[in-house]
This record gives C-alpha cells, structure tokens and sequence, in this order.
C-alpha cells in the first residue's frame, strides 16, 4: 500500500471555527490531491498541488485553501468551516498527472455542527 | 468538459453470479478510463485502467472492463462474483485539466450488495 496517512480521521467542529486537515505521503510523489465524498456526487475535487508551493484549484474549491511546503504534506484549510463541508475528505497522490494512477488515503471524516 | 454517467445506484447480485457495472463517458478526446473500489470506511483502490491498446483490459479481483468507443461505454465485469465483492465502484475518466495536468472526474457510484 502507498504510504499515505490523514489526519485526523475524525473531527467534529463547530461551524465557524477554522479546521486544517493533514495529509502526509511517504512516496515522494509530485502530485496530491484534495477530494470530497458525499452522497450521490461521487469525489469532487477541492485543490491539488503539482509540486511544493505549486498548487491550484479544483471544481469545489469555495471555502477552501491549501499550502504545500514540503513535498510529502499537503494541507487543506477551511477558513471558517459551515455545515455545507460536512463531509468525507480523501487525499491522493501520483507520480504524474491524473491520468496515472491515484493512491488514496485512508480519509477523514468532517462533520461540523 | 468531461463527464461520467453511472447509471445504477444499486445494485444486488447473487454470489456466483456473473456482474456488469455501467460507465458512460464523455471527452472530446481519447479518455483515460479507470474503475476504482472502495470498501466500507476505507479509501478508493484502483481495479483497472484504459489508456490504449486492447480495448478489454484486466484488472485485480478477476475484474475486466471493456472500452467501447462507439457508446463511449467502460462497463466492468466480472464472471463470479463474491461476498467480499460488496463494495461501492467508482468510474473515472482523465482530463487536461490547467497547465498539461490532467485530473480525474469520477463517476457518482455504484454500491453492489451480494446476497448468499
């Protein structure tokens, strides 16, 4: 299995607060990926980086930022978290662009209140 | 824009019998197709890819899918299928999305309950 953790697994929020959400590969792949899982919308894409500090955004990037500093982390930030971002968040990699395979991380469960 | 149609929310399926999950696609251009798996609480495990060649291709678990061009069609397959096949299937297809990256547009799933 791809080295790629998340953390925290869970998390519990109320709305308004900040959340920053953590994934760590051991892979040394260029590429990560931000996705949200919800009922009857399949993964959408947040944000995905294609190198440190090189990042841009997907299709549901409102209300949504992200950092890469260092290849094997890729942060995902909501500013001010509403009950909309409820949700399952999954991070990805890949050696190259999407059309390579993408290993998932083991996802974190939002739900805010 | 690229898009991915999958049309059955649910579906049950005996064990033993044979499976055939629906994706239909939409690009402008030479798609790259994939099925991922997700079990319950886990992440997505890729099954298969199509980027060329032969249009059948086989993947892990005894799965197979096959492209078809002409009803830009990816339907997976497989011949017997068991128990610890319950899971919810993903279909997926690759685009140029900004800057030569491309990016994955998935399919909004299918959930498959096996029954003994």
């Amino acid at each position: 299995d791809a080295g790629i953790t998340q953390s925290p697994r869970h998390k519990v929020t109320e709305t308004g607060t900040p959340v920053t959400l953590r994934c760590h590969q051991t892979e040394n792949h260029r590429y990560m990926y931000w996705y949200r899982q919800d009922p009857g919308h399949g993964l959408r894409l947040i944000h995905y980086s294609y190198g440190v500090k090189d990042t841009d955004k997907g299709e549901v990037s409102d209300g949504y930022s992200v950092s890469r500093s260092k290849t094997e982390d890729f942060l995902l930030t909501l500013e001010s978290a509403t009950s909309s971002q409820t949700s399952v968040y999954f991070c990805a990699i890949s050696e190259e662009p999407g059309a390579y395979e993408q290993y998932f991380g083991p996802g974190t469960r939002l739900t805010v209140t | 824009a690229q898009s991915v149609t999958q049309p059955d929310i649910h579906i049950t399926v005996s064990e033993g019998a044979s499976l055939e999950l629906r994706c239909n696609y939409s690009y402008g251009a030479t798609p790259y197709l994939f099925w991922y798996v997700q079990s319950p609480g886990q992440g997505l495990q890729l099954l298969l890819k199509y980027f060329s060649g032969d249009t059948l291709v086989q993947g892990i678990k005894g799965f197979e899918a096959e492209f078809k061009r002409s009803q830009s069609s990816f339907n997976l397959r497989k011949p017997s299928v068991h128990w610890s096949d319950a899971a919810e299937y993903f279909c997926a297809v690759g685009a140029i999305f900004n800057f030569g990256n491309e990016k994955l547009t998935f399919g909004t799933g299918t959930r498959l309950t096996i029954i003994p």
